[in-house]
């Protein structure tokens, strides 16, 4: 089993506040994918990153992929109440399976 | 263009009733992948299937669950017996081709409760 822990588990934080959150891994994956979760719905893809050092930006969010690729890290800059959501990443592992990590509960707070 | 589907979104059953969960793939997504997510959990894996075929169902209990994709129709998650602790989100997602980096859509699930 190739298991994705992240960290933290939760996070309530202040609108514009800076945020980091990490998906860690024993393991090495050929690719990382980032989601995020609204209650009540399924979740959403946000980003994939492959290549290790890879870092990818979506407007405020900045992904990086680790170099050995057993971890990834989201960054938001200046949050928004709009961003609270469970973050989760994801990596496909053998036998067709993707894992799921634990996940990051935001909230941010206006 | 749709995106998966999946029905009914909230399903209410008494213990020893039986559940049955639909997902209807993106247009064009042969693989179907079910989830369920328990309250400020991440997804755990359950089976993956491709149209009348069962790939992987590793994570599927052995007992009371069951899946299939037929030919035609959508993909139909079966939980026989219900208890308590089956209540949870369950997810269906689709992809084009096999994971390995390919995208996955979601759908917006189904929450089981038992009573």
């Amino acid at each position: 089993t190739q298991l994705l822990e992240q960290s933290p588990q939760f996070l309530s934080i202040q609108e514009g506040e800076n945020l980091t959150v990490y998906c860690n891994s024993s393991s090495v994956f050929s690719s990382l994918q980032w989601y995020r979760q609204e209650p009540g719905e399924g979740p959403v893809l946000l980003v994939t990153v492959v290549t290790g050092g890879e870092v990818k930006k979506l407007k405020r969010l900045t992904f990086q992929f680790g170099d050995a690729r057993k971890d990834s890290s989201l960054h938001i800059t200046a949050a928004q109440p709009g961003d609270t959501g469970l973050y989760l990443c994801a990596g496909p592992g053998g036998s067709d399976q993707f894992y799921f990590g634990t996940g990051t509960s935001l909230t941010v707070i206006p | 263009n749709a995106g998966v589907m999946q029905n009914p979104r909230h399903l209410v059953r008494r213990r020893g009733q039986e559940a049955r969960l639909r997902c209807s793939p993106m247009k064009g997504h042969s693989h179907v992948y079910w989830y369920r997510q328990l309250p400020e959990e991440g997804l755990k894996f359950m089976v993956y299937l491709q149209k009348e075929n069962i790939i992987d169902e590793s994570g599927m209990p052995k007992e009371r669950f069951s899946a299939e994709f037929p030919k035609e129709g959508p993909s139909i998650l079966r939980i026989q017996q219900v208890v308590r602790g089956d209540s949870a989100a369950y997810f269906c997602a689709s992809s084009q081709s096999r994971t390995g980096g390919n995208e996955q859509f979601f759908g917006p699930g189904t929450r089981l409760t038992v009573l």
